[in-house]
């Protein structure tokens, strides 16, 4: 079984402030995992991935993730902070070749001050 | 079009009634999946299909829910008796391979928002 846990569902910081959103997985076997963002009332949109290569993924709209595996996790940081970042953000799993569906996990919403 | 279609995008239901939800995967994308997303939730699989095949069902909360994709392409989940525990917002994804399980990217349509009153 594999599981996501995104600690801390509503996080709030400053335009131009860093922002870290935190992911850590439970998986039997090394996973590949994604963070998708979701804007009000749009689907879901894929921001980045691990799957095995580069530890440290870059993604879309300047926002990164590294791969821990001994701290099983997957966090999201972007080194300044936009207006256009407030959104929810989902951090999910996957197992290789096994698995076909995403588990994710209960989300972040990034909320952003002026 | 260029994305993963879903219609309608809001349904409201009288409790006891069925609804029929749509899903037009992009062109060509093998694999489908159904998730339901509750108020404030992240998304939970509900079923998964490649090509006409639905090779994994084991989401669907109850027999009230059902899902087909009878050409391989347009896919519909139906769900019987609503009640308002199905009160979600029901996502429709897509992708080029077998499965995400290769790493290969969802594609996600905007999710019809069901409302059971």
């Amino acid at each position: 079984a594999q599981s996501v846990t995104q600690l801390g569902s509503h996080v709030s910081v400053s335009e131009g402030a860093l922002v870290l959103l935190r992911c850590n997985y439970s998986s039997s076997v090394p996973p590949y995992l994604f963070w998708y963002v979701q804007y009000p009332n749009q689907g879901l949109q894929l921001l980045l991935k691990y799957t095995s290569a580069a530890t440290l993924v870059k993604g879309i709209n300047g926002f990164e993730a590294e791969f821990k595996k001994s701290e099983t996790s997957f966090h999201l940081t972007k080194p300044s902070a936009h207006m256009s970042d407030a959104a929810e953000y989902f951090c999910a799993v996957t197992r290789p070749y096994a698995g076909n569906m995403l588990t994710f996990g209960g989300g972040t919403r990034l909320m952003v001050k002026p | 079009g260029a994305g993963v279609s879903q219609s309608p995008r809001y349904k409201v239901a009288k409790r006891g009634q069925d609804v029929a939800l749509r899903c037009d995967p992009i062109s060509g994308h093998v694999s489908l999946f159904w998730y339901q997303q509750a108020l404030g939730q992240g998304p939970e699989f509900l079923t998964y299909f490649q090509n006409e095949a639905q090779l994994d069902k084991s989401g669907l909360p109850s027999d009230r829910f059902f899902a087909e994709r009878p050409e391989g392409s347009v896919s519909t989940l139906k769900i019987q008796r609503t009640q308002q525990e199905d009160s979600a917002v029901y996502l429709c994804a897509s992708t080029t391979s077998r499965g995400t399980s290769t790493g290969t990217e969802a594609f996600f349509g905007q999710g019809t928002r069901l409302t059971v009153v």
